[in-house]
C-alpha cells in the first residue's frame, strides 16, 4: 500500500525556519517525481514545488511565491522528501501536502499524504 | 504563469442534476489538465487526468473534456456525496497552477 506521511509542522514565528519531512513507503520512491502542495485556511490549493528523480538529476521547480525561501530535497536511501522553509511569512500558514507526481498521466500513479499544518505567527 | 480560471466559483444544484464546471487556461496547455475533488477536512482526490481520462475507482458519472484552453468537468447525475469543491490543475508549463476552485452546494 502506498503511504506518504508528513511530519515537522508546527508553530513558528515570522522570519523563522521549519523543515518538513515526508516518509514514503509501498512503492519505489526513487523512481518518482515528488511535489509539495499547500492549502491556506479556507483557501484553495497551491502547488509549492517539485523535485525530479535521479534520472532527471534531482532538479527542482518552484512557485514564484516561495522561490528563494523554500527548498525541496530528497534522500532516496531513506525514502524521504523534505521541504526546508526559511524566512517564513504569515502567508505561508497552510496545510502542506506531500504528493507523488501530481502530473502523472496514469490511473493510479498520483498519491497524496494527509498533510501537516504550519502556522506562522508571532 | 498560466492562469487557470474556473467558472462558476460557486453553484448550488440538486441531487440528480447534470452539472458542468468550466476551466479556462490563459494559454494553450494541450491536454495537461487534471480535475480534483476536495471535501471539507479531507485530502484532495484526483478524478480526471489528461483532460478526459477517468481515474481508477471514480464513478462513471464524472467525465472530462477539452483541449488547448477550455476544459469541462461534467457530473451526469449528482449524488449526495458529490457536494464538494472541485479544482482544475494544469501541468503543461511550470509553475504548475490550480484553478481557484468551484464550490458545489446542495440546493
Amino acid at each position: 500500500e502506498v503511504q506518504l506521511v508528513e511530519s515537522g509542522g508546527g508553530l513558528v514565528q515570522p522570519g523563522g525556519s521549519l523543515r518538513l519531512s515526508c516518509a514514503a513507503s509501498g512503492f519505489m520512491f526513487s523512481d518518482y517525481y515528488m511535489d509539495w502542495v499547500r492549502q491556506a485556511p479556507g483557501k484553495g490549493l497551491e502547488w509549492v514545488g517539485r523535485i525530479r528523480n535521479k534520472v532527471n538529476s534531482y532538479t527542482t521547480e518552484y512557485a514564484a511565491s516561495v522561490k528563494g525561501r523554500l527548498t525541496i530535497s530528497r534522500d532516496d536511501s531513506k525514502n524521504s522528501l523534505y521541504l526546508q522553509m526559511n524566512s517564513l511569512k504569515t502567508e505561508d500558514t497552510a496545510v502542506y501536502y506531500c504528493v507523488r507526481d501530481i502530473s502523472c498521466r496514469g490511473s493510479s500513479c498520483e498519491h497524496w499524504g494527509q498533510g501537516t499544518p504550519v502556522t506562522v505567527s508571532s | 504563469d498560466i492562469q487557470m480560471t474556473q467558472s462558476p466559483s460557486a453553484m448550488s444544484a440538486s441531487v440528480g442534476d447534470r452539472v458542468t464546471i468550466t476551466c479556462r487556461a490563459s494559454q494553450g496547455i494541450s491536454d495537461y489538465l487534471a480535475w480534483f475533488q476536495q471535501k471539507p477536512g479531507k485530502v484532495p482526490k484526483r478524478l480526471i487526468y489528461a483532460a478526459s481520462s477517468l481515474q481508477s475507482g471514480v464513478p462513471s458519472r464524472f467525465s472530462g473534456s477539452g483541449s488547448g484552453t477550455e476544459f469541462t468537468l461534467t457530473i451526469s447525475s449528482l449524488q449526495p456525496e458529490d457536494f464538494a469543491t472541485y479544482y482544475c490543475l494544469q501541468h503543461n508549463i511550470y509553475p504548475i497552477t490550480f484553478g481557484q476552485g468551484t464550490r458545489l452546494e446542495i440546493k
